[in-house]
């Protein structure tokens, strides 16, 4: 079964400062892989995904994510945060399982970013 | 692209009513679309899967006969909370994906349900 860890619940950091979200997952296979932001009382906005290829994945706001095979890990990564990506960052894995396309969510990261 | 929106945003309705949570796709056709149950600081719990013209598959633990999902259309799934409780209180979000798409979903902005 497919499985997602995010290790940290919280994270605190300042504005300007860089940003590293780890996530690691569990997948049989080659696996899908997608970073989602959301804000209070919102849904999920995509912010990047990684199906093959270049193993680096630009997204938007300025976030990238790195596919580490041999750790099996898609950390979230930005050079500098701005005071409006404060929010909740969740990990997810899919792929094309016997289930479909259903995709496993990791328990979400808190951003918190001080001015 | 690929927006999905919810209606409503926030309903509050007396126990033992039934709710109906609509999903739709804006600009693209849903093959599949997706319910899932978020509460208070957790992460999103997958409550079933719909493609359209199709029954549900709804995840282990979940009533179906409770939750009622239909998915007529390639552009609207809806959801419809039936003899709503308190317990039944939470966040509810939809997704949808399409075929081609790469296993992405595309998220609505959700539906808060309080049943008092």
């Amino acid at each position: 079964a497919q499985s997602v860890t995010q290790p940290d619940i919280h994270i605190t950091v300042s504005e300007g400062a860089s940003l590293e979200l780890r996530c690691n997952y569990s997948y049989g296979a080659t696996p899908y892989l997608f970073w989602y932001v959301q804000s209070p009382g919102q849904g999920l906005q995509l912010l990047l995904k990684y199906f093959s290829g270049d193993t680096l994945v630009q997204g938007i706001k300025g976030f990238e994510a790195e596919f580490k095979r041999s750790q099996s890990s898609f950390n979230l990564r930005k050079p500098s945060v701005h005071w409006s990506d404060a929010a909740e960052y969740f990990c997810a894995v899919g792929g094309l399982t016997g289930g479909g396309n259903k995709l496993t969510f990791g328990t979400g990261t808190q951003l918190k970013v001080e001015l | 692209g690929a927006v999905v929106s919810q209606h409503p945003s926030r309903v509050i309705c007396k126990s033992g009513t039934s709710v109906k949570i609509e999903c739709r796709s804006l600009d693209f056709q849903a093959t599949t679309m997706f319910w899932y149950r978020q509460f208070p600081k957790q992460s999103l719990m997958l409550m079933a899967t719909s493609n359209e013209g199709s029954k549900a598959t709804y995840e282990q633990g979940v009533e179906k006969d409770k939750f009622l999902i239909n998915h007529a259309s390639l552009t609207l799934s809806t959801l419809t909370v039936t003899s709503a409780h308190p317990e039944d209180s939470s966040f509810y979000i939809c997704s949808a994906s399409f075929l081609g798409g790469r296993e992405t979903q595309y998220f609505g902005p959700g539906t808060r349900l309080l049943v008092l």
